[in-house]
């Protein structure tokens, strides 16, 4: 099965340092996600990207965040200067196929799960 | 505010009960779907219903839509101790270009004893 490849799995920062998370989507899919995930606020949208442009960034904090999609393989979020608030599971998703309901279909990848000390 | 709320949020019962675990929003939907996620990994999407009123089934899973596309449920019959996981409603909107977007709820955290 096609999967979507995030690295790291684990990182483990301190505050203040720049934290590069990446993004292989599923070839072929047009959509891509950023989402954050914490026990207090579930899973929260980050950004999107539908055929590498950015469509919505409204759920990132601008001023350390950014999220980028230099080719068709690879996205990537950038936390700098990070802080202990930003720990969390960090999720990628990629899809915006139509699945056989008619919906559109999306996979998610492992995760990135972000420990800031 | 929450655009999907999921109830409820845990839900402990043993092996062999039914369970239903219900999404609901104020908005609607064009089309929502359902995740179970296992711990340390992404989501898994289960199921897309799309038509006000659907009702799918997925094994001992089923699955149905609202008529006015606000909300759904999720029903399982005689639960086993696999089942156990995090259950997610998520839903696209359509909304110019936002119809891809998808808002998830919290979740109903399933444990199922054996």
């Amino acid at each position: 099965d096609a999967r979507v490849t995030q690295t790291p799995r684990h990182k483990v920062t301190e505050m203040g340092q720049e934290v590069t998370m990446r993004c292989q989507p599923i070839l072929g899919h047009n959509t891509v996600f950023w989402y954050r995930q914490t026990m207090m606020q579930g899973l929260e949208l980050l950004a999107y990207f539908r055929n590498r442009a950015p469509l919505d960034d409204s759920g990132m904090p601008k001023d350390r965040f950014s999220a980028e999609m230099p080719d068709a393989t690879l996205a990537t979020l950038k936390i700098q200067p990070s802080e202990p608030r930003d720990s969390a599971v960090y999720f990628c998703a990629s899809g915006g196929y139509r699945d056989r309901e008619g919906g559109y279909g999306y996979t998610f990848g492992s995760g990135t799960r972000l420990t800031v000390v | 505010t929450q655009l999907l709320e999921q109830s409820p949020q845990f839900l402990s019962i043993q092996e062999g009960e039914n369970l239903t675990v219900y999404c609901n929003s104020s908005s609607v939907f064009s089309s929502l779907q359902w995740y179970r996620q296992e711990p340390g990994e992404g989501p898994v999407l289960l199921v897309t219903v799309v038509t006000g009123g659907e009702v799918k089934k997925l094994k001992r899973l089923t699955f149905q839509f609202g008529d006015a596309r606000k909300d759904s449920s999720l029903h399982i019959t005689a639960a086993q101790p696999g089942d156990t996981g995090l259950y997610l409603c998520a839903g696209t909107r359509n909304s110019g270009g936002s119809n891809y977007k998808l808002t998830f709820g919290k979740g109903t955290l399933l444990t199922v004893n054996p």
